[in-house]
């Protein structure tokens, strides 16, 4: 069965305190691994895709990486406004359109 | 643009009633999605659309539920009747998909409907 695993659930940061969150994914024939910011009391909004394993993105103060079995979202030096909550997301094999998410890091960054 | 666009922002509604959740995809997007985001099944799919036409509903719970999209700027998402386990946050997507078989590159959420079912 397709799934898809996020840890930990919650992680507290200082300001300028660097982590990681981890996505674990099983999925066959990976079409693409999503992740997606949600702040509260809103949607979740795209930040990155990645399709293969060894790439990487970043935008700002955010770099996901890929290897064929998990991704992670490495936060340099973040700031308060960085808190959130971090979804990811995969295609389930052989079925287009759709996305299935972890269930998110909840990121709190403490000045 | 103005993105996409739900109503109401929260329902409060008793046992039984009939709740209908509305959603304004963005102009020009092809598929629109029906998600729910509870505390403990996080955010599941319920229903999707491609042009107007319902691909996949395994998503939706049971016979209570049920979605329509008329033409390609609405689409309801009714609850009749509704009971307590309902109560959930209900969020609509839209993007723009080149055909039902494709990877979704990039969903565009709502603010979401928070529903609570009393």
């Amino acid at each position: 069965e397709d799934q898809v695993t996020q840890s930990p659930e919650a992680l507290r940061l200082q300001e300028g305190e660097s982590s990681s969150l981890n996505c674990s994914y099983t999925v066959s024939g990976l079409r693409g691994l999503f992740w997606y910011r949600q702040d509260p009391g809103k949607g979740p909004e795209f930040l990155f895709t990645l399709y293969s394993a060894g790439e990487e993105k970043e935008k700002e103060r955010l770099k996901a990486t890929l290897t064929k079995k998990e991704s992670f979202l490495h936060i340099t030096a973040p700031k308060p406004e960085d808190s959130a909550t971090y979804l990811c997301a995969v295609p389930p094999y052989n079925q287009g359109g759709k996305l299935i998410f972890g269930q998110g890091t909840e990121l709190s960054v403490k000045p | 643009d103005a993105g996409v666009i739900q109503s109401p922002r929260h329902e409060v509604t008793e046992m039984g009633q009939e709740v209908t959740l509305r959603c304004k995809p963005i102009s020009g997007h092809n598929s629109l999605f029906w998600y729910r985001q509870t505390m403990m099944r996080g955010l599941e799919l319920l229903i999707y659309f491609n042009n107007n036409v319902p691909i996949d509903d395994s998503g939706m719970p049971e016979d209570r539920f049920s979605a329509k999209m008329p033409n390609a700027s609405f689409s309801t998402l009714k609850i009749q009747p509704s009971e307590p386990r309902d109560s959930a946050v209900y969020f609509c997507a839209s993007s723009l998909l080149r055909d039902t078989s494709a990877t979704n590159e990039k969903l565009f959420f709502g603010s979401g409907t928070q529903l609570s079912v009393l």
